[in-house]
């Protein structure tokens, strides 16, 4: 079966250092990818995604970036956080190349800006 | 692109009563309309998605139901249980050719024991 892992699960972070957020997918191949953010516990805003290895699509502009450096692994990036970075972080997979297929959600990582 | 509207924001309903979700959307393209459950710091979890060639779809205490003249689709949980305390997604998929679905902001549902 298929299985998402993502982490840390937490990150306190100052204003101004990096970020490195990491997702893997087994299971699987070829998957789409996704990074999500959540603001005070509600809406899904979509970051990034991607169909194929080096292939990323941003959604908003921001200070982050988004990496799919081998086929199931999608990494979040930042050079400078800044405060209004904080939320909560999903990393998402779904079926590939068929219509109609849900998405399967990591467990998150809530991160906290001082 | 598509917009979603999920309604209300805040439900709150005694324990053994219905509940029920609704939520539009604009683009008639859609044909794929899964719904999301997410307790309290973790994940969202798929719980019943439609496809836009069907009116409805059970499963136990679950149903959704899908107007695609409308444009609506709505969740109903009969029998509510404490346990169904969660925070609600609706999402549409499949219009103009993306398989990247479109959220609602989502329904945060108390059941009081």
């Amino acid at each position: 079966s298929q299985t998402i892992h993502q982490w840390p699960a937490t990150l306190v972070q100052p204003v101004g250092s990096p970020l490195s957020l990491e997702c893997t997918v087994e299971g699987t191949s070829n998957p789409n990818l996704y990074w999500y953010r959540q603001a005070a516990g509600r809406g899904l805003q979509l970051l990034f995604y991607s169909v194929g290895i080096g292939q990323i699509s941003s959604e908003v502009p921001q200070n982050l970036s988004a990496s799919r450096p081998q086929d199931r692994q999608f990494i979040l990036s930042s050079k400078k956080l800044l405060l209004s970075d904080s939320g909560f972080y999903l990393c998402a997979w779904s079926v590939s190349d068929r219509a109609h297929q849900p998405q399967h959600f990591g467990d998150g990582t809530r991160l906290s800006i001082l | 692109g598509e917009n979603v509207e999920q309604h209300p924001s805040t439900l709150s309903v005694q324990e053994g009563d219905s509940a029920v979700i609704k939520c539009t959307y604009s683009d008639s393209a859609s044909n794929y309309f899964p719904w999301y459950k997410q307790e309290l710091g973790k994940r969202p979890q798929l719980i019943i998605d439609i496809r836009s060639n069907v009116g409805e779809k059970k499963d136990q205490r679950i149903a959704v139901t899908l107007n695609k003249t409308a444009k609506h689709f709505s969740l109903h949980i009969t029998e509510t249980q404490p346990e169904d305390s969660a925070v609600y997604f609706c999402a549409a998929a499949g219009g103009g050719g993306s398989y990247i679905p479109t959220f609602g902001r989502g329904t945060s549902l108390i059941v009081h024991p």
